[in-house]
């Protein structure tokens, strides 16, 4: 067990271009969510999955982000023509989903994302 | 909507001190809270997790206590080291979902 694995750790792109971000969480967990964190501020929650179904999405997430998790194992986070406020990290997070939800999250290491 | 403040936003120590870091939530229905570390440009590492049903939490130097009907928690370091420095973070989880509410988190300094 390695833990939660994002790629790339850096992603540096050009307003406009399309960027998609992928997360490997820890292999027998059936949640995996995505959070963005900006400079200074706590994560926020962006969408979440157990298994393959997208269960939630926050209004934070535009018609210019998607997400999918085809398989129930890893995930993917596209943003489309990016814009200088989509600059931020972005975190993936995976949890096992027992009766309650009480099991901790685990964090991956994030991918940073700059748009110039 | 559930709301986590976290205060103070910095704080510096000398070495060796005891000290305290505290959270607090306005909505007191929530399944657990789980404190945080996040050193710079890294993810988040979970220390402790407190169930709704528990008060308190201990990890080696660490304590984490929950009043859930004052809507606070306080983690508490002792005796703390250099190696200690980086930003905590505390996050409530309020449904089944298991979606967290983070607080904007409290940046420490140990200083040698």
């Amino acid at each position: 067990d390695t833990g939660v694995s994002q790629d790339p750790r850096h992603k540096i792109t050009k307003r406009g271009q399309n960027v998609t971000f992928r997360c490997d969480p820890i292999s027998e967990h059936n949640r995996l969510y995505w959070y963005r964190q900006t400079l200074g501020q706590g994560p926020e929650f962006l969408t979440y999955f157990q298994n393959e179904a997208q269960l939630e999405k926050s209004r934070l997430l535009s018609d210019r982000f998607s997400a999918e998790r085809p398989k129930g194992s890893f995930s993917t986070l596209e943003i489309q023509r990016t814009e200088q406020g989509d600059s931020a990290m972005y975190l993936c997070a995976s949890s096992l989903a027992p009766g309650g939800g009480n099991s901790p999250l685990h964090f991956g290491n994030g991918t940073r994302l700059t748009v110039t | 909507k559930q709301e986590v403040t976290q205060i103070p936003a910095a704080l510096s120590v000398p070495e060796g001190e005891n000290l305290v870091l505290n959270c607090s939530f306005t909505d007191s229905a929530i399944y657990n809270l789980q404190w945080f570390r996040q050193d710079p440009g890294k993810g988040l590492t979970s220390l402790l997790l407190i169930q709704s049903s528990q008060r308190e939490q201990t990890s080696g130097r660490l304590n984490a206590s929950l009043d859930k009907s004052s809507g606070r928690s306080t983690l508490y370091i002792a005796a703390s080291q250099p190696g200690d420095s980086a930003t905590y973070l505390c996050a409530v989880r309020s449904g089944n979902t298991g979606k967290l509410i983070f607080g904007q988190g409290t940046t420490l300094q140990v200083k040698p």
